[in-house]
């Protein structure tokens, strides 16, 4: 069966540093794959989707993510970290909606 | 736009009681699902439907029951409430398979079993 692993429970980045939270998948073929945010006490929001075609993708708030198919990654990058980005990430896989254990992110002032 | 809409925000219960947590949505998405969320552990999927009358089991279905007698609906069942149910319940929506498929989330249900 498909999974996902997110190897990093919590990262704490300086605001204006860049950031790079990683993903890892197992599937037999190249899944559909998503990260997502959450804020807290909030639901989640989808921040970026791959499907096939170009292997770097952008979302929204200026995130961006990469599929490494030999690496079986694909791992959510920011280049300037703002303090509101600070909650919790979430990269899931395929069409039942498999999540990591997710990557809690602060933001050092 | 509601989106997929849950209901109780919040909500107590006694060990061995029962409830209902609700589920809509008004996006005419066919699939659905239903996670906890535990501390550190993130989301699990708990049931899932791809329509209406079809229901499938997730990573932790036990001690929880669903029913998709509508297209909008997908309601989960606790029958005998226990501690180990304390969490974070997620209700969400997507379309079919297909580039297009982005789940949406509903705002959540903190359950608490005491």
């Amino acid at each position: 069966a498909q999974s996902v692993t997110q190897p990093d429970i919590h990262i704490t980045v300086s605001e204006g540093a860049s950031l790079e939270l990683r993903c890892n998948y197992s599937y037999g073929a190249t899944p559909y794959l998503f990260w997502y945010v959450q804020s807290p006490g909030q639901g989640l929001q989808l921040l970026l989707k791959y499907f096939s075609g170009d292997t770097l993708v952008q979302g929204i708030k200026g995130f961006e993510a990469e599929f490494k198919r030999s690496q079986s990654s694909f791992n959510l990058r920011k280049p300037s970290v703002h303090w509101s980005d600070a909650a919790e990430y979430f990269c899931a896989v395929d069409n039942d909606m498999r999540f990591g254990a997710g990557t809690r992110l602060t933001v050092k002032p | 736009n509601a989106g997929v809409t849950q209901t109780p925000k919040f909500r107590i219960l006694k060990i061995g009681q029962s409830m209902t947590l609700q589920c809509t949505q008004d996006m005419n998405h066919n699939y659905m699902y239903w996670y906890r969320q535990d501390p550190g552990m993130g989301l699990k999927l708990i049931y899932y439907s791809v329509g209406a009358g079809i229901t499938d089991k997730g990573e932790v279905p036990n001690g929880y029951n669903v029913s998709r007698s509508t297209t909008e609906d997908f309601p989960l069942r606790l029958e005998l409430a226990a501690p180990s149910q304390t969490s974070v319940y997620f209700c969400a929506s997507s379309q079919l398979k297909g580039p297009n498929t982005e789940a949406f989330f509903g705002q959540g249900t903190r359950l608490t079993v005491v």
